[in-house]
């Protein structure tokens, strides 16, 4: 079955220190890929998308996500972390267009140290 | 006005109850999507809608039905709710050949 994972639960990091998210995939095919914020209390934001094209996809907030197809990953990446950053990071893969059914990774959660 | 709308924000019911979550959006798309999500299991489908005549069980529909009552709202209800159906519920919308889901800012649902 197809299936998103992020193997890291909760991330701690600096401010000003830089950042990566990791996100693999479960898919025989190319996925259209997605990250998205959820800062507390609030609904999903979309940071970014891929879906085919220049591997390396910029989004808002300046972060960017790198598509791998031989690592079957698309992590997400910051250069420098801001506190107002600090939220949960969903990945997703919408893997069929015809049952356009969106699965999301279980998250991880971004702390910020001042 | 947000784009996608859900009311309420906050309801605690108690087991047994009906309730329904509500979701009305302003984007025009045809598509509509509820979603739950639960600590540590990420966001899962329970129903969608492609338009008001076509409506599609998700992965964890079990306990709960949906209501397309308009190309704009896009209702979940809970017949005999249950306290493990406690979650945050999402509705998202996208439009046909845009992948840009836009999401609500969620139902927190407590049963107790």
């Amino acid at each position: 079955a197809q299936s998103v994972t992020q193997p890291d639960i909760h991330i701690t990091v600096s401010e000003g220190a830089s950042l990566e998210l990791r996100c693999n995939y479960s898919y025989g095919a190319t996925p259209y890929l997605f990250w998205y914020v959820q800062s507390p209390g609030q609904g999903l934001q979309l940071l970014l998308k891929y879906f085919s094209g220049d591997t390396l996809v910029q989004g808002i907030k300046g972060f960017e996500a790198e598509f791998k197809r031989s690592q079957s990953s698309f992590n997400l990446r910051k250069p420098s972390v801001h506190w107002s950053d600090a939220a949960e990071y969903f990945c997703a893969v919408v893997v069929s267009y015809n049952t356009d059914k969106l699965i999301f990774g279980t998250g991880t959660r971004l702390q910020v140290f001042p | 006005d947000a784009d996608v709308t859900q009311t309420p924000r906050n309801r605690i019911t108690k087991t047994g109850k009906r309730i329904m979550l509500e979701c009305s959006q302003t984007k025009g798309h045809d598509r509509m999507y509820w979603y739950r999500q639960d600590p540590g299991l990420g966001l899962r489908l329970i129903y969608y809608s492609f338009d008001v005549k076509d409506i599609n069980k998700g992965e964890i529909s079990d306990g709960y039905s949906v209501s397309r009552q308009a190309q704009a709202k896009f209702s979940l209800s809970l017949e005999s709710a249950i306290p493990n159906q406690t979650a945050l519920y999402f509705c998202a919308t996208r439009g046909t050949g845009d992948y840009g889901y836009t999401f609500g800012s969620g139902t927190r649902l407590t049963v107790v």
